[in-house]
């Protein structure tokens, strides 16, 4: 079974806005990363939080870890067209375990 | 420095047929991680190799097998291809073993297509 699972499934705003998207996990993890995917750029790696930081920032991206709840969140702020994509997070329970991806989030930004 | 290649893009095989793809890590990465996607199942882990050893191993048939070369290089090959093998089949390089501390480099992918 898919150790995160990303909320809501499919996510349509107008571009400007913020869009939030959420991954939860079953078990304890070692760190989580967000990743994004669109058929330009394929899959690429947007920001990685420990699991002893609890925010972290990169450009218009902000993510929080709660790992009381097993939750994650990203915001991308004053979305943009080019951010159409999906998003999926990516968990690991120990440093050497392996990667597991969640079911992922289709994001459309509406010009 | 170069990205991560996979080679071919694009492969068409028939039931029954085996196939091999090929993976080349950006130069200095000695981690590669293989993974299947499909609109079903999402993405799908199917093994990570360091330096030439399998270090971790998804849930996947023993159809499904890998190895890495000295140069980091990687092949996965598929034996007797069934229908639900047709996906996309992702590479992906990290500078050393494990997972999330490390972040992974992907390439464009394989896709594989079983009639």
């Amino acid at each position: 079974s898919q150790q995160g699972e990303e909320d809501p499934q499919a996510l349509s705003i107008q571009e400007g806005e913020n869009a939030t998207m959420n991954c939860s996990y079953k078990t304890s993890i070692n760190n989580l990363q967000w990743y994004r995917q669109n058929s330009g750029r394929g899959l690429v790696h947007l920001i990685l939080i420990r699991s002893n930081e609890r925010e972290k920032h990169s450009g218009r991206l902000r993510v929080t870890l709660d790992t009381s709840k097993k939750s994650s969140s990203l915001l991308i702020t004053a979305s943009r067209a080019a951010d159409t994509a999906s998003y999926f997070c990516a968990t690991e329970k120990t440093s050497y375990d392996k990667v597991i991806f969640g079911p992922g989030t289709s994001l459309s930004v509406i010009p | 420095k170069a990205g991560v290649t996979q080679t071919p893009r694009y492969l068409i095989k028939t039931r029954g047929q085996q196939v091999t793809l090929s993976c080349s890590p950006i130069s200095g990465h000695r981690s590669v991680s293989w993974y299947q996607q499909t609109p079903g199942q999402g993405l799908q882990f199917l093994f990570e190799y360091f330096s030439e050893t399998q270090r971790n191993k998804g849930n996947f048939p023993g159809r499904f097998s890998g190895r890495q070369f000295s140069n980091s290089r990687s092949e996965m090959n598929v034996s007797t291809l069934e229908l639900g093998d047709s996906a996309l089949y992702l590479c992906a390089s990290s500078l050393l073993a494990g997972g999330t501390k490390n972040e992974q480099f992907f390439g464009p992918g394989t896709r594989l297509t079983v009639l």
